[in-house]
């Protein structure tokens, strides 16, 4: 069965500071795997997706993220945070089981600190 | 850009009491889900369906929760007789097939 595991539970870090969020997977075939984005009280938006090809994706507001198979990871980058990047980030493997579920990862919660 | 709308966005009912929970998916979708989301734990998959029927649905999903498409534009999840448990976020979402879903901005369902 898939699983999404997101390592850290929140994480600090000043603006203008990079970023790195872990995601690993555990998924039986090429995984389908996607980052959200949730703001308080408000749903999910997608930042960017991979499917198939290169292996880095780029998605909106400057975040990108790599596949590596070897390592069953899908980690989550952006060179230079901004305050208003502070939300909740979900990483999120999709499997074709019937229709199309996408399970979740717990998430991780970014703090940005002036 | 296309939207999935759910509405409404804050309901509070009595336990016991039915609710049902609306969505207009983005209208060239296909597939159609719901997901919940319990206040800060992780979004859980309950049901996706297609073709008039559901294609998968999880544990959660048991003989209180029913969802329809009464028209070719709403999508309903039916909780037939709330628990306090079942006090979450509830997220509709739609794709076209699997490149990543569109999710609605969600309906807090609040049972006291």
């Amino acid at each position: 069965a898939q699983s999404v595991t997101q390592p850290d539970i929140h994480i600090t870090v000043s603006e203008g500071a990079s970023l790195e969020l872990r995601c690993n997977y555990s998924y039986g075939a090429t995984p389908y795997l996607f980052w959200y984005v949730q703001s308080p009280g408000q749903g999910l938006q997608l930042l960017l997706k991979y499917f198939s090809g290169d292996t880095l994706v780029q998605g909106i507001k400057g975040f990108e993220a790599e596949f590596k198979r070897s390592q069953s990871s899908f980690n989550l980058r952006k060179p230079s945070v901004h305050w208003s990047d502070a939300a909740e980030y979900f990483c999120a493997v999709g499997a074709r089981t019937g229709g199309f579920k996408t399970i979740f990862g717990a998430g991780t919660r970014l703090f940005v600190k002036a | 850009e296309p939207e999935v709308t759910q509405t409404p966005s804050h309901q509070v009912t009595q336990m016991g009491q039915e609710v049902i929970l609306r969505c207009v998916p983005i209208s060239n979708h296909l597939y159609f889900y719901w997901y919940r989301q319990i206040l800060g734990q992780k979004v859980e998959f309950l049901v996706s369906f297609y073709n008039n029927e559901i294609s998968e649905k999880s544990e959660i999903f048991d003989d209180q929760f029913s969802v329809e498409r009464p028209d070719g534009s709403n999508f309903t999840l039916k909780i037939r007789s709330t628990k306090l448990e079942d006090s979450a976020m509830y997220f509709c979402a739609s794709s076209a097939w699997a490149n990543g879903y569109t999710f609605g901005s969600g309906t807090r369902l609040t049972v006291v």
